[in-house]
Parts: structure tokens; sequence; C-alpha cells
């Protein structure tokens, strides 16, 4: 089963606009992670924040956690053509050390 | 690239057969995990092997089982396949075991049942 759901399941914007995308999970975490997979392919690992942080930032991307509310959201600025991905956030449970995906976003941004 | 192969790219079979897939780990990683990933949905864990022994297992039948070798690559086996088996398979390889160590993946296997 999915630990968590991400809203919205599919985000279309144009190039330069920001993405925003948001992920809820059940149980208590260690840490949450955020992943980018191209087209069925692989997953690339874009970011993780720790149960005790609240924000973090790489890059163009910032990433949000809310730990009373069981949620955490990642913002990508000035989106790109090459953005274009599913995201998915995982968490590891405070018990284990085995990811958990959510259900994943799909982001198209258009040129 | 993160220096996770995995083995075969795409691969047909028939239900009731088994299939094995193969991963290579990153140089110097001894924990792999495998993930199964149905269309339009996230990965789920199935097992992780940390130095050839099992360490932890998703909600999989025993149907669904791995090696971890001496090099630390990996393999999945899975028997008696069936049609809701057809997914994309991932690996992924650590360098050591614990909570926040990230993971790098490989491309993934297809796999087709019929």
């Amino acid at each position: 089963s999915q630990q968590g759901e991400e809203d919205p399941q599919a985000l279309s914007i144009q190039e330069g606009e920001n993405a925003t995308m948001n992920c809820s999970y059940k149980t208590s975490i260690n840490n949450l992670q955020w992943y980018r997979q191209n087209s069925g392919r692989g997953l690339v690992h874009l970011i993780l924040i720790r149960s005790n942080e609240r924000e973090k930032h790489s890059g163009r991307l910032r990433v949000t956690l809310d730990t009373s509310k069981k949620s955490s959201s990642l913002l990508i600025t000035a989106s790109r053509a090459a953005d274009t991905a599913s995201y998915f956030c995982a968490t590891e449970p405070y018990n284990t050390d085995k990811l958990i995906f959510g259900t994943g976003t799909r982001l198209q941004v258009f040129p | 690239e993160t220096g996770v192969t995995q083995s075969p790219t795409h691969l047909i079979k028939t239900r009731g057969q088994q299939v094995t897939l193969r991963c290579s780990s990153q140089s110097g990683h001894n924990t792999v995990s495998w993930y199964q990933q149905a269309l339009g949905q996230g990965p789920q864990f199935i097992f992780q092997y940390y130095r050839e022994e099992e360490n932890g297992r998703g909600n999989f039948p025993p149907r669904f089982s791995g090696l971890q070798f001496p090099n630390y690559s990996s393999e999945l086996n899975v028997n008696a396949l069936e049609l809701d088996d057809s997914a994309l398979y991932l690996c992924a390889s650590s360098p050591r075991l614990g909570q926040g160590v990230e993971a790098f993946f490989g491309q993934g296997t297809r796999l087709t049942v019929v």
C-alpha cells in the first residue's frame, strides 16, 4: 500500500512558472524525500528533509515539511520544459529504513 | 547515470512462468532494495538485502524471492507469474544501511506477463 497521497495527480504549466506539489502521509517519519522519474524510467533523488527540519532548498527546489499535519510540499521555481516528469515523495517511517512512496504528480511544462 | 544497472530492460513472460531479474549495484554499495511499480502508481517496496542477507520485506507473497551475491549484485526471482505482476521492477543500491541514506535507482526492468 502507498504511504502517501500526492496532490495534484497532474499539473500542466508554462515555462517560467512555478510548480507546487503536495504530499500527505500517514505515519510518523524520520525523513521525507522527493524523487523524480522520467517516462517510467529510474528514479532520481532530488532532496531529503528530516523530521526536525521545516524547510530546505536545493537550487530551484524548495521543500517544506509540516509533521503536525503530516504533509510536505515541493516547489520548483522558474520551471523549464526539461522539468517535465513525475515527482514522488517517499517517507522513511521511524521504525524502518525502507522507503514508502506516494502516488506521484505528473508535471508537464510547456515551452 | 547512477551506476546501478538492471537487466534485461524489457521482458515478456507467460502466466505461470518464472522470471529472474538482475541488478548490479553501484561500486561500494552493500545494500540493495527492490521495488515494484505498477503503471500509474508509486513504487512499492518488495525487499532489501544487506551483505547477502534479507533485511526486511514488504507485503509480497513468498513467490517473490531474492538473492544478493558477494559482489553485492542482486537477483529478484518471481515464480508462478500472474498477470498482475506486470510492472516496472526497480532496483536501488545504497552505500550502507540506515535512515536518511540516499538510494540510487537503476533504470528498471519492464516485465509484461501475458
